[in-house]
């Protein structure tokens, strides 16, 4: 079945970077879109961007443009997620999840928690 | 940038009928897809393309897409069924993807 399975919970200091992983699994890595949204806590869902695993093309919330880089590995079928120069404000899940142009999103991975200290 | 709003939360009784709007403009034009959210999980998409369900998901759940309000309604309500709820499109002018700001549901 159609699984993605992101990387463990992380906690890093203010101005610091964190790069999620995404490894998808039982279905052709390069067909779809991978998108990431984030939900901090007890808030709702906020998208962050898409990358298109066959060319590695992007395209990226301008809340996110020059804080958070969307790539891939298509060897290991593998999508990863930096944002850097984290505030305390990134605290939140962040999860990956597939989906074409008009398409829905699904499924979607477990989700990663970022946790920003000072 | 393209607004999607939601009530912040719906009650119904459990075995009656709860429906959550989506209201944006012109979202009638637009394919509308809903998720559902239990705490401590991932979403699940439960209606893609307005009114279609996924495989596995109850006939329970249907959707609606006219003007500009989506409507997401959950029959013969369950405890189960509590929880959050989002609506989402895709804005082809920007090439962006918009979330509602999702309705918690409540099985009294």
């Amino acid at each position: 079945q159609v699984q993605l399975v992101q990387s463990g919970a992380e906690v890093k200091k203010s101005g610091a970077s964190v790069k999620v992983s995404c490894k998808a699994s039982g279905y052709t890595f390069t067909g779809d879109y991978m998108h990431w949204v984030r939900q901090a806590p007890g808030q709702g869902l906020e998208w962050m961007g898409w990358m298109n695993p066959n060319n590695g093309g992007t395209n990226y919330a301008q809340k996110f443009q020059g804080r958070v880089t969307m790539t891939r590995d298509t060897s290991i079928s593998t999508a990863y997620m930096e944002l850097t120069r984290l505030r305390s404000d990134d605290t939140a899940v962040y999860y990956c999840t597939r989906g074409g142009r008009e398409d829905p999103f699904d499924p979607w991975g477990q989700g990663t928690l970022v946790i920003v200290s000072s | 940038s393209y607004v999607l709003t939601q009530p912040p939360s719906v009650s119904v009784a459990p075995g009656q009928t709860a429906r959550i709007t989506c209201g944006g403009n012109n979202i009638g034009r637009k394919s509308v897809h809903w998720y559902q959210q239990k705490p401590g999980q991932a979403p699940v998409l439960v209606v893609y393309d307005d009114s279609d369900r996924p495989a596995g998901i109850p006939e329970r759940f249907s959707g609606s897409n006219s003007g500009n309000t989506a409507t997401l309604t959950i029959s013969r309500i369950e405890a189960g069924d509590e929880a959050d709820y989002y609506c989402q499109v895709w804005d082809g002018n920007s090439d962006h993807y918009v979330f509602g700001t999702g309705t918690k549901v409540t099985v009294l």
